[in-house]
């Protein structure tokens, strides 16, 4: 199975300041004939379900507002929120589906400092 | 809207099997080229993909719960369930539905919109 490695495992950031979570897989999930990564983001909010941001690492969903961006390829990938809001204390977890089993990363919790 | 709810017993004993249904509305999984995937999370082990299945019958299975899982389809009443036999405490989860992001891949992608969830313990 790829194991998906999330760091860190929690980080306080201040209003309006850069959070960024790190995603890195036990081996690579890029597709070199289309150029793809087969990765994808999430938010979890408590007592939610997971939200899906991105796909193919970077593809932002429609509505997901854009302070939040996706970068990274082959094996290490990144997500930034460039602005931190109230409303994105939450947890964060990356996916690859590359490879089945598809798999997710551990989390990463974003709270308010 | 689409829109996906998990039902089902939220306490089942060791050792019985364990099933849940996810009707779907706002979509037609008989009209869909997409997979249908349970996942559950735990705070143990967090988020695990059991299984995908296709309005066709095709499933993906997670090798670590194969032996065990039974996913199918019925599109007549347009929802997807989900067995999982010989249970123990270690399948106590929240299980959740999810409709696969990619249509017509013909495998497991990323999974929106999800389901609320549904609590299951395994206790006696």
């Amino acid at each position: 199975d790829i194991v998906m490695t999330q760091s860190p495992d929690s980080l306080a950031v201040s209003l309006g300041e850069r959070a960024t979570i790190n995603c890195k897989s036990s081996q690579s999930v890029l597709y070199y004939s289309t150029n793809k990564n087969f990765l994808a983001w999430y938010q979890q909010k408590p007592g939610q379900p997971p939200k899906m941001l991105f796909y193919w690492a970077s593809t932002r969903k429609s509505g997901v507002p854009d302070r939040f961006s996706g970068s990274g390829s082959g094996t290490d990938f990144t997500l930034t929120i460039s602005s931190l809001q109230a409303e994105d204390v939450a947890v964060y977890y990356c996916q690859q589906y590359y490879r089945t089993p598809v798999t997710f990363g551990g989390g990463t919790k974003v709270e308010i400092k | 809207q689409l829109q996906l709810q998990e039902s089902g017993p939220g306490l089942v004993k060791p050792s019985e099997t364990l099933s849940l249904t996810c009707t779907v509305s706002g979509d037609s999984l008989s009209s869909s080229s997409y997979y249908w995937g349970w996942i559950r999370q735990t705070p143990r082990k967090g988020l695990e993909w059991i299984g995908s299945i296709h309005s066709s019958g095709s499933t993906y299975y997670n090798p670590s719960l194969k032996s065990r899982l039974t996913i199918s389809v019925d599109t007549s009443k347009n929802h997807f369930t989900l067995e999982l036999t010989s249970v123990t405490a270690a399948d106590t989860a929240v299980y959740y539905c999810a409709k696969d992001g990619l249509g017509g891949s013909g495998t497991t992608n990323w999974f929106d919109p999800w389901g609320q969830g549904t609590l299951v313990t395994v206790s006696s």
